[in-house]
């Protein structure tokens, strides 16, 4: 059953401005993660947040985690054409060994 | 590009035909995984294998059958398929097999006549 849930479904904006996407999930977690795929490709991890942690920083990334609203934020600052790209959420619920990955958010930086 | 390589990269096969999809990993990873992600549908996990043994079949169809030599190598065997089966495939690997990053290969995108 699908854990987390991204949102927006679709995002387009003009580079130079900030992208935010959010991601809901249902029970605890161990950790949640931010995925990048690019059209048709692999998926590349980009950050994990563990489930003690509020906030976490990667370059141009800020992820947030709220676990009493159980959910997260990928902010992505200054954005670049290089971005667009789908952004999937993951979890692993406690207790679990699973990735859970939600539907994604699919992001479009408009040169 | 992430360590995780998978050939092929495509493949059309008919629903009697019998293939085979292979997955390396060159990052000394004890688990592996097979993802199968369909157009509109969240990635959904298919097999898990940590130091060469199957935790995890997500009631994935009989027609679809995984092997693990070694923890470097898997391979998802094909048989009877039908056109639902049509999705990108994807390997991924990580060091345990509970909490941590995982690295995905390119995938192989599979079409089913």
């Amino acid at each position: 059953s699908q854990q987390g849930e991204e949102d927006p479904q679709a995002l387009s904006i003009q580079e130079g401005e900030n992208a935010t996407m959010n991601c809901s999930y249902k029970t605890s977690i161990n950790n949640l993660q931010w995925y990048r795929q690019n059209s048709g490709r692999g998926l590349v991890h980009l950050i994990l947040i563990r489930s003690n942690e509020r906030e976490k920083h990667s370059g141009r990334l800020r992820v947030t985690l709220d676990t009493s609203k159980k959910s997260s934020s990928l902010l992505i600052t200054a954005s670049r054409a290089a971005d667009t790209a789908s952004y999937f959420c993951a979890t692993i619920m406690s207790g679990s060994e699973k990735l859970v990955f939600g539907k994604g958010t699919k992001l479009t930086v408009n040169p | 590009e992430t360590g995780v390589t998978q050939t092929p990269r495509h493949l059309v096969m008919g629903m009697t035909n019998k293939k085979s999809l292979k997955c390396e990993q060159h990052l000394g990873h004890n688990a592996m995984y097979w993802y199968k992600q369909s157009a509109k549908k969240p990635l959904e996990l298919m097999f898990v294998y940590n130091f060469k043994e199957q935790t995890e079949n997500n009631s994935v169809p009989s027609r679809f059958s995984p092997e693990c030599p070694n923890s470097s190598h898997l391979f998802l065997h094909l048989h009877t398929l039908q056109p639902e089966d049509s999705a990108l495939y994807l390997c991924a690997s990580s060091q345990v097999i509970r909490t941590d990053t995982q690295y995905f290969g390119p995938g192989t995108r599979l079409t089913v006549l």
